[in-house]
Protein backbone atom coordinates (compact mmCIF):
# COMPACT_ATOMS: atom_id res chain seq x y z
CA UNK A 1 0.00 0.00 0.00
CA UNK A 2 0.66 3.61 -0.33
CA UNK A 3 2.24 5.58 3.08
CA UNK A 4 4.19 8.45 3.96
CA UNK A 5 6.21 8.88 6.97
CA UNK A 6 8.02 12.06 7.86
CA UNK A 7 10.29 13.30 10.78
CA UNK A 8 8.36 14.24 13.85
CA UNK A 9 8.52 17.88 14.62
CA UNK A 10 8.69 20.23 15.87
CA UNK A 11 11.89 21.81 14.97
CA UNK A 12 12.94 24.65 15.82
CA UNK A 13 16.31 27.09 14.14
CA UNK A 14 17.62 29.86 14.17
CA UNK A 15 17.07 32.31 11.35
CA UNK A 16 19.62 31.79 8.26
CA UNK A 17 19.69 28.16 9.91
CA UNK A 18 19.65 24.89 7.26
CA UNK A 19 16.61 23.62 6.98
CA UNK A 20 15.94 19.65 6.63
CA UNK A 21 12.75 17.89 7.11
CA UNK A 22 12.53 14.16 6.09
CA UNK A 23 10.46 12.21 4.06
CA UNK A 24 10.50 8.45 3.02
CA UNK A 25 7.63 6.46 1.60
CA UNK A 26 6.37 3.33 0.42
CA UNK A 27 4.00 3.21 -2.77
CA UNK A 28 3.12 0.78 -5.35
CA UNK A 29 4.08 2.23 -9.25
CA UNK A 30 5.25 5.06 -9.95
CA UNK A 31 3.46 7.93 -7.56
CA UNK A 32 4.11 11.66 -7.88
CA UNK A 33 5.64 13.43 -4.68
CA UNK A 34 4.69 16.73 -2.99
CA UNK A 35 5.17 18.97 -0.23
CA UNK A 36 2.75 21.37 1.33
CA UNK A 37 2.69 24.10 3.86
CA UNK A 38 0.46 25.24 6.17
CA UNK A 39 0.70 28.84 7.67
CA UNK A 40 -1.04 29.54 11.28
CA UNK A 41 -4.32 29.82 10.27
CA UNK A 42 -4.25 29.22 6.64
CA UNK A 43 -5.57 26.30 4.40
CA UNK A 44 -2.75 24.05 2.70
CA UNK A 45 -0.36 25.28 -0.19
CA UNK A 46 1.32 23.46 -2.37
CA UNK A 47 4.78 24.24 -1.39
CA UNK A 48 6.84 21.89 -4.55
CA UNK A 49 6.36 18.87 -6.87
CA UNK A 50 8.35 16.17 -7.82
CA UNK A 51 6.70 13.71 -10.93
CA UNK A 52 9.42 11.22 -11.48
CA UNK A 53 12.40 9.65 -10.23
CA UNK A 54 15.20 12.16 -10.07
CA UNK A 55 13.39 15.50 -10.45
CA UNK A 56 13.71 18.41 -8.05
CA UNK A 57 11.18 20.37 -7.07
CA UNK A 58 11.66 23.82 -6.00
CA UNK A 59 10.22 26.78 -4.41
CA UNK A 60 10.74 30.24 -2.01
CA UNK A 61 13.95 28.67 -2.06
CA UNK A 62 12.91 24.89 -1.09
CA UNK A 63 14.22 22.00 -2.28
CA UNK A 64 13.59 18.58 -2.45
CA UNK A 65 14.37 15.70 -5.13
CA UNK A 66 12.51 12.75 -5.63
CA UNK A 67 15.04 9.64 -5.07
CA UNK A 68 13.84 6.49 -6.16
CA UNK A 69 16.68 4.11 -4.78
CA UNK A 70 16.00 5.75 -1.35
CA UNK A 71 12.13 6.27 -1.53
CA UNK A 72 12.88 9.56 -0.17
CA UNK A 73 11.71 13.22 -0.84
CA UNK A 74 13.57 15.08 1.80
CA UNK A 75 12.71 19.05 2.21
CA UNK A 76 15.70 21.44 2.52
CA UNK A 77 16.35 25.43 2.51
CA UNK A 78 19.93 26.84 2.87
CA UNK A 79 18.30 29.64 4.68
CA UNK A 80 15.08 29.61 6.94
CA UNK A 81 13.01 33.08 7.68
CA UNK A 82 10.55 33.98 10.28
CA UNK A 83 8.06 33.58 7.68
CA UNK A 84 8.45 30.22 7.03
CA UNK A 85 7.29 28.95 10.93
CA UNK A 86 4.16 26.91 9.61
CA UNK A 87 3.55 23.19 9.39
CA UNK A 88 4.75 21.41 6.69
CA UNK A 89 3.53 17.96 4.87
CA UNK A 90 4.50 15.65 3.04
CA UNK A 91 2.49 13.94 0.54
CA UNK A 92 2.16 11.14 -2.37
CA UNK A 93 -0.15 10.80 -5.43
CA UNK A 94 -0.24 7.30 -6.32
CA UNK A 95 -2.71 6.85 -8.86
CA UNK A 96 -4.37 8.24 -11.23
CA UNK A 97 -7.29 8.43 -9.02
CA UNK A 98 -5.47 11.22 -7.07
CA UNK A 99 -6.01 10.96 -3.76
CA UNK A 100 -3.15 11.74 -1.74
CA UNK A 101 -1.24 10.11 1.47
CA UNK A 102 0.08 12.70 3.77
CA UNK A 103 2.30 12.48 6.67
CA UNK A 104 1.81 13.55 9.88
CA UNK A 105 3.30 17.08 9.60
CA UNK A 106 6.01 18.58 11.32
CA UNK A 107 6.08 22.16 12.96
CA UNK A 108 8.94 24.05 12.13
CA UNK A 109 9.47 27.77 14.28
CA UNK A 110 12.27 29.96 13.14
CA UNK A 111 13.16 32.56 15.60
CA UNK A 112 14.71 35.70 14.63
CA UNK B 1 -13.94 31.73 -8.03
CA UNK B 2 -10.06 31.82 -7.86
CA UNK B 3 -9.39 29.39 -5.10
CA UNK B 4 -11.02 26.38 -3.69
CA UNK B 5 -14.00 28.11 -1.08
CA UNK B 6 -15.74 26.42 2.14
CA UNK B 7 -18.37 27.00 4.10
CA UNK B 8 -18.73 27.52 6.53
CA UNK B 9 -15.67 28.31 7.74
CA UNK B 10 -16.32 27.82 11.60
CA UNK B 11 -19.35 25.27 12.64
CA UNK B 12 -20.09 24.63 16.17
CA UNK B 13 -22.95 22.36 16.99
CA UNK B 14 -24.60 20.11 19.41
CA UNK B 15 -23.65 16.05 19.63
CA UNK B 16 -26.76 14.45 17.71
CA UNK B 17 -27.42 17.20 15.37
CA UNK B 18 -26.76 16.75 11.54
CA UNK B 19 -24.23 19.49 9.65
CA UNK B 20 -23.70 20.26 5.62
CA UNK B 21 -20.62 21.28 4.94
CA UNK B 22 -19.84 23.19 1.48
CA UNK B 23 -17.10 22.75 -0.93
CA UNK B 24 -17.08 25.49 -4.52
CA UNK B 25 -14.44 23.98 -6.34
CA UNK B 26 -12.40 26.14 -8.63
CA UNK B 27 -14.21 26.00 -12.19
CA UNK B 28 -13.28 23.89 -14.40
CA UNK B 29 -11.60 20.95 -11.87
CA UNK B 30 -12.93 17.65 -12.81
CA UNK B 31 -11.77 16.35 -9.46
CA UNK B 32 -13.17 17.29 -5.90
CA UNK B 33 -11.61 15.74 -2.86
CA UNK B 34 -13.04 16.21 0.79
CA UNK B 35 -10.12 15.28 4.00
CA UNK B 36 -10.08 16.04 7.29
CA UNK B 37 -7.60 16.95 9.73
CA UNK B 38 -7.55 16.34 13.40
CA UNK B 39 -5.27 16.70 16.01
CA UNK B 40 -4.94 12.77 16.98
CA UNK B 41 -5.08 11.42 12.93
CA UNK B 42 -3.39 14.04 10.56
CA UNK B 43 -4.66 15.03 7.44
CA UNK B 44 -7.26 11.54 6.53
CA UNK B 45 -9.05 11.21 3.28
CA UNK B 46 -12.16 10.79 3.07
CA UNK B 47 -13.89 11.15 -0.42
CA UNK B 48 -13.26 11.49 -3.83
CA UNK B 49 -15.34 12.59 -6.67
CA UNK B 50 -14.74 12.39 -10.55
CA UNK B 51 -17.38 14.57 -12.10
CA UNK B 52 -20.58 13.66 -10.15
CA UNK B 53 -19.33 10.26 -9.53
CA UNK B 54 -17.38 9.26 -6.21
CA UNK B 55 -15.43 6.42 -7.19
CA UNK B 56 -13.80 6.23 -3.90
CA UNK B 57 -15.51 6.73 -0.64
CA UNK B 58 -12.85 4.40 1.21
CA UNK B 59 -12.37 7.26 3.97
CA UNK B 60 -16.23 7.64 5.15
CA UNK B 61 -15.38 6.84 8.32
CA UNK B 62 -18.94 5.53 8.91
CA UNK B 63 -22.24 5.28 7.78
CA UNK B 64 -23.19 8.97 9.38
CA UNK B 65 -20.98 10.72 6.83
CA UNK B 66 -22.21 11.24 2.99
CA UNK B 67 -21.20 13.39 0.24
CA UNK B 68 -23.03 14.82 -2.86
CA UNK B 69 -21.64 16.78 -5.96
CA UNK B 70 -23.96 17.88 -8.39
CA UNK B 71 -23.62 19.65 -12.14
CA UNK B 72 -20.01 18.61 -12.04
CA UNK B 73 -19.10 21.53 -9.38
CA UNK B 74 -20.53 22.41 -5.94
CA UNK B 75 -19.88 19.11 -2.69
CA UNK B 76 -21.57 18.82 -0.07
CA UNK B 77 -20.09 16.84 3.63
CA UNK B 78 -23.31 15.82 5.67
CA UNK B 79 -22.16 14.49 8.60
CA UNK B 80 -25.50 12.91 10.35
CA UNK B 81 -25.81 12.14 14.73
CA UNK B 82 -22.51 14.27 14.80
CA UNK B 83 -20.64 12.75 17.58
CA UNK B 84 -17.80 14.43 19.58
CA UNK B 85 -15.19 12.39 17.69
CA UNK B 86 -16.26 14.37 14.75
CA UNK B 87 -14.85 17.38 15.74
CA UNK B 88 -12.17 18.30 13.46
CA UNK B 89 -10.89 20.48 10.27
CA UNK B 90 -12.78 19.33 7.10
CA UNK B 91 -10.93 20.29 3.71
CA UNK B 92 -11.80 20.05 0.54
CA UNK B 93 -9.22 20.21 -2.49
CA UNK B 94 -9.89 19.82 -6.18
CA UNK B 95 -7.46 19.38 -9.12
CA UNK B 96 -8.07 19.65 -12.95
CA UNK B 97 -7.50 15.99 -14.68
CA UNK B 98 -6.78 16.90 -17.82
CA UNK B 99 -4.81 14.94 -20.29
CA UNK B 100 -0.94 15.08 -21.63
CA UNK B 101 1.11 17.94 -19.69
CA UNK B 102 -2.61 18.21 -17.78
CA UNK B 103 -2.09 14.94 -16.62
CA UNK B 104 -0.13 15.87 -13.70
CA UNK B 105 -2.15 18.52 -11.49
CA UNK B 106 -1.28 19.32 -8.08
CA UNK B 107 -4.60 19.58 -5.62
CA UNK B 108 -5.48 22.67 -4.67
CA UNK B 109 -7.12 23.39 -0.95
CA UNK B 110 -9.75 25.30 0.17
CA UNK B 111 -9.39 27.10 4.00
CA UNK B 112 -11.70 24.47 5.86
CA UNK B 113 -14.41 24.29 7.80
CA UNK B 114 -13.63 23.85 11.52
CA UNK B 115 -16.29 21.74 13.06
CA UNK B 116 -16.70 21.70 16.90
CA UNK B 117 -19.17 19.57 18.64
CA UNK B 118 -20.18 20.28 21.63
Amino acid sequence: GNSVTQMEGPVTLSEEAFLTINCTYTATGYPSLFWYVQYPGEGLQLLLKATKADDKGSNKGFEATYRKETTSFHLEKGSVQVSDSAVYFCALRGSTLGRLYFGRGTQLTVWP
Amino acid sequence: GAGVSQSPSNKVTEKGKDVELRCDPISGHTALYWYRQSLGQGLEFLIYFQGNSAPDKSGLPSDRFSAERTGGSVSTLTIQRTQQEDSAVYLCASRFTGQGTYSNQPQHFGDGTRLSIL
